[in-house]
């Protein structure tokens, strides 16, 4: 069974750019989950989704953050304009039913 | 406010000895709590999962649960190099909320 997959595994923008994250669950799995984790900080959660929809989005930072998972397959984070404070590491993770979390390898994302 | 709290370490353990990772949390009716484990640049890893008070055993791990206390420990038998690495504390405090992580424990075992 293939894992979470995160793309890209790193990114390098400028502040004020626009960066798109994507996350590939496990097949199957209708949960997923986005978190992130800032230097020197806990992994935060930042929302969820059951298939299509947003359950839970009470993590997002603010509006620059827009996350969607059209068709209930995989899920895109964009964020739009990238502010510094944004850099961090961004993990998906996914789930079926009560399961426990399964994670991606991160998107590792730094703003300059 | 949720929280889950961890000693951030290092915490160094020589080799084949017993390895002790604490974490408290600060809300008593919480119900799942979770041990994963994550090496540097990897994804978290699931290592134990633990519902009811008492000890659960794993192999060389051995997740111990104390909800009057809002106490949950991870010992790691027999202590190999290959266990160095950051071990986060989770908690799920009720129903549908989500997945709350401490900051880790960094784990190095000496050769």
């Amino acid at each position: 069974e293939a894992g979470v997959t995160q793309f890209p595994s790193h990114s390098v923008i400028e502040k004020g750019q626009t960066v798109t994250l994507r996350c590939d669950p496990i097949s199957g799995h209708d949960n997923l989950y986005w978190y992130r984790r800032v230097m020197g900080k806990e992994i935060k959660f930042l929302l969820h989704f059951v298939k299509e929809s947003k359950q839970d989005e009470s993590g997002m930072p603010n509006n620059r953050f827009l996350a969607e998972r059209t068709g209930g397959t995989y899920s895109t984070l964009k964020v739009q304009p990238a502010e510094l404070e944004d850099s961090g590491v961004y993990f998906c993770a996914s789930s079926q039913g009560l399961s426990p979390l399964h994670f991606g390898n991160g998107t590792r994302l730094t703003v300059t | 406010q949720k929280e889950v709290e961890q000693n951030s370490g290092p915490l160094s353990v020589p080799e084949g000895a017993i390895a002790s990772l604490n974490c408290t949390y600060s809300d008593r009716g919480s119900q799942s709590f979770f041990w994963y484990r994550q090496y540097s640049g990897k994804s978290p890893e699931l290592i134990m999962s633990i519902y009811s008070n008492g000890d659960k055993e794993d192999g060389r791990f051995t997740a111990q649960l104390n909800k009057a206390s809002q106490y949950v420990s991870l010992l790691i038998r027999d202590s190999q190099p290959s266990d160095s690495a950051t071990y986060l504390c989770a908690v799920i405090f009720s129903g549908n909320t989500p997945l709350v992580f401490g900051k880790g424990t960094r784990l190095s075992v000496i050769a």
